[in-house]
């Protein structure tokens, strides 16, 4: 059975028209991850939550925002898509952070969600 | 800001061991290497993690160097099914590199 469930699979959007990718979890894991990948390049983390501690990288755009409104869900919006933000979107979570003994455990990974930007 | 090298490809023959290297010269204390994996047009898959000791699964070996410094990962006998791109990340993060792009010949 899925653990990490991403929606929608497909996503086509117009330049500019805003779009929410949604990821939900069955795990009840403490960290939830959206990271972008472009083809033929490595996962690009864009940002974590750890509980409802959101946790922005440097250099991810503004044009991205998240929100997580519980442990289950988040979702990933992208205000004005432009055609460099066509990607494989993917959603992660792992137990936690660190200083657990195991330390986080492994990342779960979805099956992704592929924006289209037309 | 956490890194790791890895190759950026290797080649190896079907039933032959394979042994990927990484580099994590800047990693802390109680910071874990974790490897990944990526079949072509799959997610990441969870491989291996690790602190100090070495660690084995059904996947696969991970052989962690004294200093911590550096790790690699052992595929005992490579099938065409590990054809993947190879990533190995710090849990600090869990920022992806470049990977290494395992090739497997019949």
């Amino acid at each position: 059975d899925a653990m990490v469930i991403q929606n929608p699979r497909y996503q086509v959007t117009q330049f500019g028209k805003p779009v929410t990718l949604s990821c939900s979890q069955t795990l009840n894991h403490n960290v939830m991850y959206w990271y972008q990948q472009k083809s033929s390049q490595a996962p690009k983390l864009l940002f974590h939550y750890y509980d409802k501690d959101f946790n922005n990288e440097a250099d991810t755009p503004d044009n991205f925002q998240s929100r997580r409104p519980n442990t289950s869900f988040c979702f990933l919006d992208i205000r004005s898509p432009g055609l460099g933000d066509a990607a494989m979107y993917l959603c992660a979570t792992s137990r936690s952070l660190v200083g657990l003994a195991g330390g986080p455990g492994e990342l779960f990974f979805g099956e992704g969600s592929r924006l289209t930007v037309l | 800001d956490a890194k790791t090298t890895q190759p950026n490809s290797m080649e190896s023959n079907e039933e032959e061991p394979v042994h990927l290297p990484c580099n994590h010269s800047t990693i802390s204390g109680t910071d874990y290497i974790h490897w990944y994996r990526q079949l072509p047009s799959q997610s990441p898959e969870y491989v291996i993690h690790g602190l100090t000791s070495n660690v084995n699964n059904r996947m696969a070996s991970l052989a962690i160097a004294e200093d911590r410094k550096s790790s690699t990962l052992i595929l005992h006998r490579a099938t065409l099914r590990d054809a993947a791109v190879y990533y190995c990340i710090h849990q600090m993060g869990m920022r992806f590199g470049a990977g290494t792009r395992l090739t497997v010949k019949p």
